[in-house]
């Protein structure tokens, strides 16, 4: 079964606006939460993660907002560039709070930003 | 950042032949990888977690015969498909914890078809 769960398959957005991306997840023993981007070709590479005891986490034009009892996190990146345009995996990981044990990934979203 | 390298980065063989993926941590020693598999349009599925000198451990449902994992060296783990078929034909990316364990570092992955 699909634990981590990515609805939107695709967004687009203009360039200076905000791109929200979401996930939502079944398993309440996940207690970590990251957000990796790839580009074609390439492996996934790490944006910004989030602990189950925070509702936020921000990075400079990125952050993570955590709803616990709704299992539902969102990214959200503002203000969106083209060289944002990527696919996105949301990864949850039930390993005591680290981002380096097993991970399972959502299915990806892929962003466009148009200049 | 540390990097994390995947040779080759496509391969192509005939059913029934065995293909040999390297994962390969070029700036730090990772005591851990892991083996992921991607299908079109899916997320990335965790099939193995390799641990240095020790055997490694698979995810339910994947056939430990088939795809065989050597830790050999802290910076060196390697994928075998065995008398591969069509339906192994898929994107496999590894990751390793990077040097401070603070987050999974990514290969940029290999392509596999097999025809």
């Amino acid at each position: 079964d699909q634990q981590v769960k990515q609805n939107s398959p695709s967004l687009s957005v203009q360039e200076g606006r905000i791109s929200i991306l979401n996930c939502d997840y079944t398993n309440s023993m996940f207690d970590y939460f990251l957000w990796y981007k790839k580009y074609p070709a390439e492996g996934p590479t790490f944006l910004i993660s989030i602990s189950s005891i925070k509702d936020k986490n921000e990075d400079g034009r990125f952050t993570v907002f955590l709803n616990k009892s709704a299992k539902h996190l969102s990214l959200h990146i503002v203000p969106s560039q083209p060289g944002d345009s990527a696919v996105y995996f949301c990864a949850a990981s039930k390993d005591g709070g680290t981002s380096y044990g097993k991970l399972t990934f959502g299915q990806g979203t892929i962003l466009t930003v148009h200049p | 950042g540390a990097v994390v390298s995947q040779h080759p980065s496509r391969v192509i063989c005939k059913s029934g032949t065995s293909v040999k993926i390297e994962c390969r941590s070029l700036d730090f020693q990772a005591t851990t990888m892991f083996w992921y598999r991607q299908f079109p349009k899916q997320s990335l599925m965790l099939m193995a977690t390799s641990n240095e000198g020790s055997k490694a451990t698979y995810e339910q449902g994947v056939e430990k015969d088939k795809f065989l994992i050597n830790h050999a060296s802290l910076t060196l783990s390697t994928l075998t498909v065995t008398s591969a078929h069509p339906e192994d034909s898929s994107f496999y990316i590894c990751s390793a914890i990077g040097p401070t364990a603070d987050t999974q570092y990514f290969g940029p992955g290999t392509r596999l078809t097999v025809l």
